[in-house]
């Protein structure tokens, strides 16, 4: 079975500081990696896919993660930090088996201090 | 564009009684998703269907059931409520290659006293 691990439920940064969210993932066969973000109060919205075109993904709002699968991992980054940046971050991987399920990792807390 | 739409968006509910929750998409995708979502867990899968009148059991189906009778509705039910299904619940959809990623309602607050 696949499976998420996210590093660190909570990450605080200054703003204009590099964000790094950490991302490992298992899986038996080449996945289909996604990172969605969730504002207090509101459900989920896509950030970014990686879905074997290219191993550097580039989102939306300046994120980009990088698929190594030697390390399984797939970390999110971010150069400079805004303050609309704080909300939580969750990585996932689609089970292309039956139905294409997405596996969530527990999610990261990201806070940005002025 | 609608999207995903839960109804209703916060509840709160006594033990032992039930409800539904729906789950309404207007982009005509094929697969759609229950989630419940509880702190330091992500979210759960617990139900989902790939198709008009098809569902299937998720990671935590214990206590819920859901019906598709209708391409864009997706319904969850709690038959008798548990304080322990006090929890957000999120719908999604996809098209059925799966590497599109979802889209997500903005989700059902429920509690459960």
């Amino acid at each position: 079975a696949q499976s998420v691990t996210q590093l660190g439920s909570h990450v605080s940064v200054s703003e204009g500081a590099l964000v790094l969210l950490r991302c490992n993932y298992s899986s038996s066969v080449p996945p289909y990696l996604f990172w969605y973000v969730q504002y207090p109060n509101q459900g989920l919205q896509l950030l970014l896919k990686y879905t074997s075109a290219a191993t550097l993904v580039k989102g939306i709002n300046g994120f980009e993660a990088e698929f190594k699968k030697s390390e399984t991992s797939f970390h999110l980054t971010k150069p400079s930090a805004h303050m609309s940046d704080a909300a939580e971050y969750f990585c996932a991987v689609s089970d292309l088996e039956y139905g294409n399920k997405l596996v969530f990792g527990a999610g990261t807390i990201l806070r940005v201090k002025s | 564009n609608a999207g995903v739409t839960q109804t209703p968006k916060f509840r709160v509910l006594k033990t032992g009684q039930s409800m539904t929750l729906l789950c309404a998409q207007d982009m005509n995708h094929e697969y759609m998703y229950w989630y419940r979502q509880d702190p330091g867990m992500g979210l759960r899968l617990i139900h989902y269907s790939v198709g008009e009148g098809t569902t299937a059991k998720g990671e935590v189906p214990d206590g819920y059931n859901v019906s598709r009778l209708k391409k864009q509705n997706f319904l969850l039910g709690l038959e008798s409520a548990a304080p322990s299904q006090t929890s957000v619940y999120f719908c999604a959809s996809t098209r059925s290659s799966g590497n599109y990623g979802y889209t997500f309602g903005s989700g059902t607050r429920l509690t459960v006293v």
